[in-house]
């Protein structure tokens, strides 16, 4: 099974600054197959990202991913007051499919 | 615009069995990964397994013994059977398509039904 770390656990940043968000994989993940999704109170999340750089259908492009194997990055240029949510990332390389701790985007 | 509508009990005692429904429309069933995740109170998410029109199922090892997804392709639904549930099966539950091939990650997703296992 691969494990997702995601670092930080939280990140207070001020609306308009950079985000720059981490998941780790315990092993490489088969052809970049890393999704992003972002999560609010009470509700369900929402897909932002697949196949790790590519953004889905309605997200902003303020939203970015990168990166290969074992290292995955979202970042997201300026924050707006809706960014603030839950992050989570989650691999669809191998069986079973695995979801990251999350990392929290809060306001400071 | 696809849509994804579940219900089922949301109170279980210990022992007892959860069973939840997913009903999808708006797209075409065929093709997709019909799938049910869960979120434990306060953290992050589980995959519990997933299944295809054909019926072909996949789970997640650390459950397989106790789940069993099913669908009715006529009503274009799918359900979820967790047996023998205890306070760690706790959580809110979403079922969620997941795309075709290779690609199975969740582009539409139900609202959750919070399900809590209490004597």
């Amino acid at each position: 099974e691969i494990v997702l770390t995601q670092s930080p656990g939280t990140l207070s940043l001020s609306p308009g600054e950079r985000a720059t968000l981490s998941c780790r994989a315990s092993q490489s993940v088969t052809s970049s197959y890393l999704a992003w999704y972002q999560q609010k109170p009470g509700q369900a999340p929402r897909l932002l990202m697949y196949r790790a750089s590519s953004r889905a259908i309605g997200i902003p492009d303020r939203f970015s991913g990168s990166g290969s194997e074992t290292d995955f990055t979202l970042t997201i240029s300026r924050l707006d007051l809706e960014d603030f949510a839950v992050y989570y990332c989650q691999q669809y390389g191998s069986s079973p499919l695995t979801f990251g701790g999350g990392t929290k985007v809060e306001i400071k | 615009q696809v849509q994804l509508q579940q219900w089922g009990p949301g109170l279980l005692k210990p022992s007892e069995t959860l069973s939840l429904t997913c009903a999808v429309s708006g797209e075409s069933f065929r093709g997709f990964y019909w799938t049910w995740i869960r979120q434990p109170p306060g953290k992050g998410l589980d995959w519990i397994g997933d299944i295809q029109h054909t019926g072909d199922t996949n789970y997640n090892p650390s459950l397989t013994s106790r789940v069993t997804i099913s669908v009715d392709t006529s009503e274009d639904q799918f359900s979820l059977n967790l047996t023998s549930v205890t306070a760690a099966d706790t959580g809110v539950y979403f079922c969620a398509r997941g795309r075709r091939g290779d690609h199975r990650y969740f582009d539409f997703w139900g609202p959750g039904t919070r399900v809590t296992v209490s004597s």
